[in-house]
């Protein structure tokens, strides 16, 4: 199945420091989802995009979907301790959902 | 609202045994899925139910049965499970929001290890 481009791989940051990853796709898509995944658990929602060019914040968390409708970044700011985990994007067309193969994101107290 | 739950959490299957891994949703989604997550090989879609009555086979469906059992239930049945199906479960469901976007949520995973 088609997988998104998803970068970077992984991440090693200080408390306090600002991320960005992105996804890239060669297909356009109707949404794009930002999901974050502890070790043992499932997915959970960050956000949803639905519109190109859609730029939609959830706390320190902010997402763009592209005007390309191709792309999609995610953006965390002031980074902590519990924003450890994997980040993984998702577009949707038609009933079908795609993902990206995540970012794994540490952050050293 | 408990969004997508399912059952069990952990199970441990011998190989040739059978089981079903149970999925509800109360968010009146029409959308079901199943998909499964193996160590860098990403999510994968075993199956979908686009609506009640109606399911279509994913990337990998081989050894895998769906039952949509109502709207808010969709279970996943292995026959005769093999050590290659050892893998996390996930059920998630899909609302749409619009005429052409959809917002999928997940459950928290079955984890099943087949020896």
């Amino acid at each position: 199945g088609q997988q998104l481009n998803q970068s970077p791989q992984s991440m090693f940051i200080q408390e306090g420091e600002d991320v960005s990853m992105n996804c890239t796709s060669s297909s356009i898509f109707n949404t794009w989802l930002w999901y974050k995944q502890d070790p043992g658990e499932g997915p959970v929602l960050l956000i949803a995009l639905y519109k190109a060019g859609e730029l939609t914040s959830n706390g320190r968390l902010t997402a763009q979907f592209g005007i390309t409708r191709k792309d999609s970044f995610l953006n965390i700011s002031a980074s902590i301790p519990s924003d450890v985990g994997i980040y993984f994007c998702a577009g949707n067309t038609g009933n079908q959902f795609y993902f990206g193969t995540g970012t794994s994101l540490t952050v050293i107290p | 609202n408990a969004g997508v739950t399912q059952t069990p959490k952990f199970q441990v299957l011998k190989t040739g045994q059978s089981m079903t891994l149970q999925c509800a949703q109360d968010m009146n989604h029409n959308s079901m899925y199943w998909y499964r997550q193996d160590p860098g090989m990403g999510l994968r879609l075993i199956y979908y139910s686009a609506s009640e009555g109606t399911t279509d086979k994913g990337e990998v469906p081989n050894g895998y049965n769906v039952s949509r059992l109502n709207k808010r239930e969709f279970s996943l049945r292995l026959e005769s499970a093999a050590p290659s199906q050892t893998s996390v479960y996930f059920c998630a469901s899909s609302g749409r929001r619009g005429s052409l976007q959809e917002t999928q949520y997940f459950g928290p995973g079955t984890r099943l290890l087949v020896l």
